[in-house]
């Protein structure tokens, strides 16, 4: 069965460091976003990517994040500077159209900014 | 704005017990409703949709009908069993030009033996 991927799947880094978290969504997909849950709490949006631009993000999604979809396979979520409060559990998912498809989530990079 | 609200959990059930996870949702147009499950240090899966009022979604037993009059999407299972412990989302999907799935809060479920 076809399935998300992503990697890491838990980084530790310093505050003020890059991180790069990848995604190979699955291939027949066209719809990509990047979603975030910090422990306990709810799965917040952050981002959607239709056609290799960005299609809607969130007001979390500010200037230091960005992402990319570098050769056709994967999808990257990039934090340049990272903050303690980015700690949290970042879920990469796909879906095939993207009104009513189904949502197909990777099991997380979990994220720990020290 | 576009939003979703579920009951508070967590709730804790005995084997065999009747589940009702209660959701209502604010939006503009006609969202899609969908329940989502994340078990234990897993990802989240889809566990049912609906995409029009009236319609009712249902997968493992669990069911949940598209109510537009009271904007509620309520999540049932008759006879919940220890496996069914997990966390359910209740979610929409809105266009706004791009697709942007709203997630309420979340309901942990815990299924006593």
């Amino acid at each position: 069965e076809p399935e998300v991927t992503q990697t890491p799947s838990h980084q530790v880094t310093q505050m003020g460091q890059e991180v790069i978290l990848r995604c190979v969504p699955i291939s027949n997909h066209l719809y990509f976003y990047w979603y975030r849950q910090i422990l306990g709490q709810k799965v917040e949006f952050l981002v959607s990517f239709y056609n290799n631009e960005i299609s809607e993000k969130s007001e979390i999604f500010d200037d230091q994040f960005s992402v990319e979809r570098p050769d056709g396979s994967n999808f990257t979520l990039k934090i340049r500077s990272t903050k303690l409060e980015d700690s949290a559990m970042y879920f990469c998912a796909s879906t095939e159209r993207g009104g009513v498809g189904e949502l197909f989530f990777g099991e997380g990079s979990r994220l720990t900014v020290l | 704005g576009d939003s979703v609200t579920q009951m508070e959990g967590p709730v804790t059930l005995s084997e065999e017990a009747f589940l009702t996870i209660n959701c209502t949702y604010t939006a503009t147009g006609y969202p899609s409703l969908f329940w989502y499950v994340q078990y234990p240090g897993e990802g989240l899966q889809l566990l049912l949709k609906a995409t029009k009022a009236d319609d009712k979604g249902s997968n493992k037993g669990f069911e949940a009908t598209y109510r537009k009059e009271t904007t509620s999407f309520h999540l049932e299972k008759g006879s919940v069993q220890v496996s069914d412990s997990a966390v359910y989302f209740c979610a929409l999907i809105i266009n706004t030009g791009g697709f942007k799935t709203i997630f309420g809060a979340g309901t942990r479920l815990f299924v006593k033996a």
